[in-house]
């Protein structure tokens, strides 16, 4: 059916707190992606994952870390949340390599209080 | 780095006016995507335009790759496109695709 699907869509907690992102996608794409969007500042890649236990920092992976255990699911993990990481989280899938076109999900809206 | 550089920030125009977006980028693309996202929503790929000229319904997007700008031409705004317009290229070497910061378009009524 072509989708992403992000869980939860809002989040509220509190700093220190742990927190998990799901993502999940249903096109068998092998890369996944993990951005975060503030104002200002656009999107900026956290994680990317090539394939299941294959993942590599993008430009913002400080206090963040992932995991892919199954091609259709990538998770963000924030240990000890920070205020700092209050945003707008996307996950985002895509065919390997080319010209393929990105698919993102609708977002997760995280408040650490 | 890879750099992506989007003008205007923010245009208003009314309903029926045509709409320029640029996009400007530091060194070279293979990737070259143009999304839309809606007021507080998600992301919605429109095209990809690494090189050249390519035509979907009412866009336009013209990418010249030598001279590292690509632009997306949007004839005969209607409201419902409102919203930002990104910019994304490939950062050379890899598929991790780096965004600009939109253009925020309002077509009046």
């Amino acid at each position: 059916d072509m989708k992403v699907t992000q869980m939860p869509r809002y989040l509220i907690k509190r700093m220190g707190e742990n927190v998990l992102l799901e993502c999940g996608q249903d096109m068998s794409h092998e890369t996944m992606y993990w951005y975060r969007q503030d104002p200002g500042l656009g999107l900026q890649l956290i994680y990317i994952s090539y394939d299941v236990d294959s993942n590599s920092e993008g430009d913002i992976p400080k206090g963040y870390r992932v995991s892919r255990k199954k091609r259709e699911h990538f998770s963000l993990i924030l240990d000890s949340a920070k205020t700092n990481q209050t945003s707008v989280y996307f996950c985002a899938s895509s065919y390997r390599g080319g010209q393929n076109t990105l698919y993102f999900g609708a977002g997760t809206r995280l408040s650490v209080l | 780095g890879q750099q992506v550089q989007q003008s205007p920030a923010s245009l208003v125009l009314q309903e029926g006016e045509n709409a320029e977006l640029q996009c400007n980028f530091s060194s070279t693309a293979t990737q070259l995507q143009w999304f839309y996202q809606s007021p507080g929503g998600s992301l919605v790929s429109l095209l990809s335009n690494p090189s050249g000229t390519k035509h979907t319904g009412r866009l336009t997007s013209t990418t010249v790759t030598k001279e590292r700008r690509s632009s997306l031409h949007i004839s005969s705004s209607q409201t419902t496109d409102s919203g930002t317009y990104l910019c994304a290229i490939d950062r050379s070497g890899s598929w991790q695709l780096i965004f600009g910061s939109g253009t925020q378009l309002t077509v009046m009524p």
